[in-house]
């Protein structure tokens, strides 16, 4: 299996400009997990999906944030505009609710963002 | 409100030395329970889990923790560490319910000197 796909693993951009990162969750998985990474808040959880379907958003940060899930095999997280402040490391993470790996996250490899 | 803390942010060790990470979590219900690490430049990856049975749970590069119900806590143990361990360590608690969303603690970074 080729795990959890993230792109870009690297972006910089400019504040003000639309971002968008992509996900492809390991085949099978039906929870989708967004995290993001900073020095000073740690691990925080912004979304999650299960079934394709927004469970919890009480993390995503503002209006600015919003994620989808068009289908079970692709999402995207996307800030608009995007602000310094947003710079962060972005993991996606997918899990299955049945089976041996049952409450398991796998993450992908990240997606760096920097807003200049 | 579910947490998860972890007690030491930064522990330096000469190798071979014996490690031992702190972890108390605060969530009503059945717990189940993870430790992730993450070396530099990569993503998390699991540890070892605890979802019921034995308290003592073995995980991979000699790794182990032992859960302690009455004390909320899953401490992440490993008798001699090497300079390979260096690296972040995150403790982590879900539900029962297995929706796979996991509140994390802040992390340990560990750093190995050899």
């Amino acid at each position: 299996d080729a795990g959890v796909i993230q792109s870009p693993r690297h972006e910089v951009t400019e504040m003000g400009q639309e971002v968008t990162l992509r996900c492809k969750p390991i085949s099978g998985h039906n929870s989708l997990f967004w995290y993001r990474q900073t020095m000073m808040r740690g691990l925080e959880l912004l979304i999650y999906f299960n079934n394709n379907v927004p469970i919890d958003d009480s993390g995503m940060p503002e209006d600015r944030f919003s994620a989808k899930m068009p289908n079970a095999s692709f999402s995207t997280l996307k800030i608009q505009p995007s602000e310094p402040r947003d710079s962060a490391v972005y993991f996606c993470a997918s899990s299955s609710t049945t089976g041996v790996d049952i409450g398991e996250l796998f993450f992908g490899e990240g997606s760096r963002l920097t807003v200049l | 409100a579910q947490s998860v803390s972890q007690h030491n942010h930064h522990v330096i060790l000469s190798e071979a030395a014996s490690l031992e990470l702190g972890c108390n979590y605060s969530y009503g219900g059945t717990v189940n329970l993870f430790w992730y690490v993450q070396y530099p430049g990569q993503h998390l990856q699991l540890l070892l889990k605890y979802f019921s049975g034995d308290p003592l749970v073995k995980g991979i590069k000699g790794f182990e923790a032992e859960f302690i119900k009455s004390k909320f806590s899953f401490n992440l143990r490993k008798p001699s560490v090497q300079w390979s361990d260096t690296a972040e360590y995150f403790c982590a608690v879900t539900g029962s319910s297995n929706t796979g969303k996991l509140i994390f603690g802040q992390g340990t970074t560990l750093q190995v000197k050899p």
